[in-house]
């Protein structure tokens, strides 16, 4: 089946440490998201791609990069993780034409 | 800017009860309206949604119906069942970057049924 997996499902770190989490589709879409989830906020987009030469900033960019090594992969990275990033993450695709997004099964992350 | 508010949760039912979750929006233009639906550790996964006003989107017993004139996109279920028990999040397509498809999300409705 046409799917969204994301690696790791869980990783705890330490304050200051480089952390990198993975997203991979095979649904064929262009377009990805990195959202995050914290409880009573909802989901907040943090960077989004139209294409693997367009990388765009959300809401919540600050202290995040991405990179989109191909048109399956996007890669979300905390340079120096702190712990109010401490979330449940989401990657999503969508369609160039659709607004309905489909999302991956999230990556939880704990910094202590 | 673009935004949906959601009924407080947590939200507690017996079986077979009438759910309502609602859900209202502020937005300019015209955008689509969504209800996704979380799982226990699992992502979210779209439940319905409806694209202009009057629209209604059903899915698996569950209703809503687009209400330009309340700005309202309520989630409606005539009996719920314990497998129901999730977290339901309202969303809006944002289109004011050219485009761009953004969703805005509202902050979600944990949901609970008691057999």
């Amino acid at each position: 089946d046409a799917d969204v997996t994301q690696t790791p499902r869980n990783r705890i770190t330490k304050t200051g440490k480089r952390i990198m989490l993975e997203c991979s589709q095979t649904k064929g879409h262009d377009r990805m998201y990195w959202y995050r989830q914290d409880p009573g906020l909802g989901l907040r987009l943090i960077y989004y791609s139209f294409d693997v030469k367009d990388i765009n900033k959300g809401e919540i960019s600050d202290g995040y990069s991405v990179s989109r090594q191909a048109q399956a992969k996007f890669s979300l990275s905390l340079e120096s993780a702190i712990p109010n990033q401490t979330a449940l993450y989401f990657c999503a695709t969508s369609t160039d034409t659709g607004p309905e997004q489909f999302f991956g099964p999230g990556t939880r992350l704990t910094v202590l | 800017g673009n935004s949906v508010t959601q009924m407080e949760g947590p939200v507690t039912l017996s079986e077979e009860a009438f759910l309502t979750i609602n859900c209202t929006y502020t937005a300019t233009g015209y955008p689509s309206l969504f209800w996704y639906v979380q799982y226990p550790g699992e992502g979210l996964q779209l439940l319905l949604k409806a694209t202009k006003a009057d629209d209604k989107g059903s899915n698996k017993g569950f209703e809503a119906t687009y209400r330009k004139e309340t700005t309202s996109f309520h989630l409606e279920k005539g009996s719920v069942q314990v497998s129901d028990s999730a977290v339901y999040f309202c969303a809006l397509s944002d289109v004011r970057i050219q485009g761009a498809q953004k969703l805005v999300f509202g902050q979600g409705t944990r949901l609970t049924i008691n057999p």
